[in-house]
């Protein structure tokens, strides 16, 4: 079945890069997504990252796609105090619209 | 300003007793879908809706319904609250965003519902 698996806590210290990681199960994924959900608020759209690329470059993000591994990586070069969240990841399934299914997000914690 | 709204933002209510949550989107989107996020299991998705008439169950649609009759609404109703659907519940839409294919989900900015 499918399935989004991402650790639950990353702490990182202002001006490091943070890393957040994700798998996934299900290999007719066609688009993976990350999301960050401040507290209180709604999920806003980072980034996506089309299955056929290998790597997707926005300012400080940067994600990763291994396919072969089914691991997918957000990267965020001089982490802020402003970026501590929750970080979902989510695929959206071929054939099934617009379904996205998430991971159980990981809570960046940016400690100055 | 284009954006999704939900109300009511908090409410607490009793076991049995029916409600409904509004979902609004202002983007002329096609596609709707409410989601219910609990702590360790990310966002799990309720029910969605391809176009006004056209609605289908997701992953965890037990104890819910919807309607789309509108295509900027989208209202979640839950006919008899239970305990368990103590939860924090968001609406999204979304644009099929053209050449890329990617499917852009908006969210509103959510619903934390109590039941006791």
């Amino acid at each position: 079945g499918e399935d989004v698996e991402q650790s639950l806590f990353l702490s990182v210290r202002e001006g490091d890069s943070s890393v957040i990681n994700c798998t996934y199960t299900d290999s007719s994924s066609t688009y993976l997504y990350w999301y960050k959900q401040e507290p209180g608020a709604g999920l806003q759209l980072l980034t996506y990252i089309f299955s056929n690329m290998d790597m997707k470059q926005d300012q400080r993000l940067t994600v990763l796609l291994n396919k072969k591994d089914k691991h997918l990586s957000l990267r965020i070069a001089d982490t802020q105090t402003g970026d501590s969240a929750i970080y979902f990841c989510a695929e959206s399934i071929d054939n099934q619209g617009g379904k996205l299914i998430f991971g159980q997000g990981t809570e960046l914690s940016v400690k100055p | 300003e284009a954006q999704v709204t939900q109300n009511p933002r908090y409410l607490i209510t009793v076991t049995g007793k029916k409600l409904t949550v509004t979902c609004s989107q202002n983007m002329n989107h096609e596609y709707m879908s409410w989601y219910r996020q609990d702590p360790g299991l990310g966002l799990r998705q309720i029910y969605y809706s391809m176009n006004v008439e056209v609605t289908d169950k997701g992953d965890v649609p037990e104890g819910y319904k919807v309607s789309r009759k509108e295509k900027r609404n989208f209202p979640l109703i839950l006919e008899s609250p239970s305990p368990n659907q103590t939860s924090l519940y968001f609406c999204a839409s979304s644009l099929f965003a053209g050449g890329s294919g990617s499917y852009e989900q908006y969210f509103g900015p959510g619903t934390r519902l109590t039941v006791t």
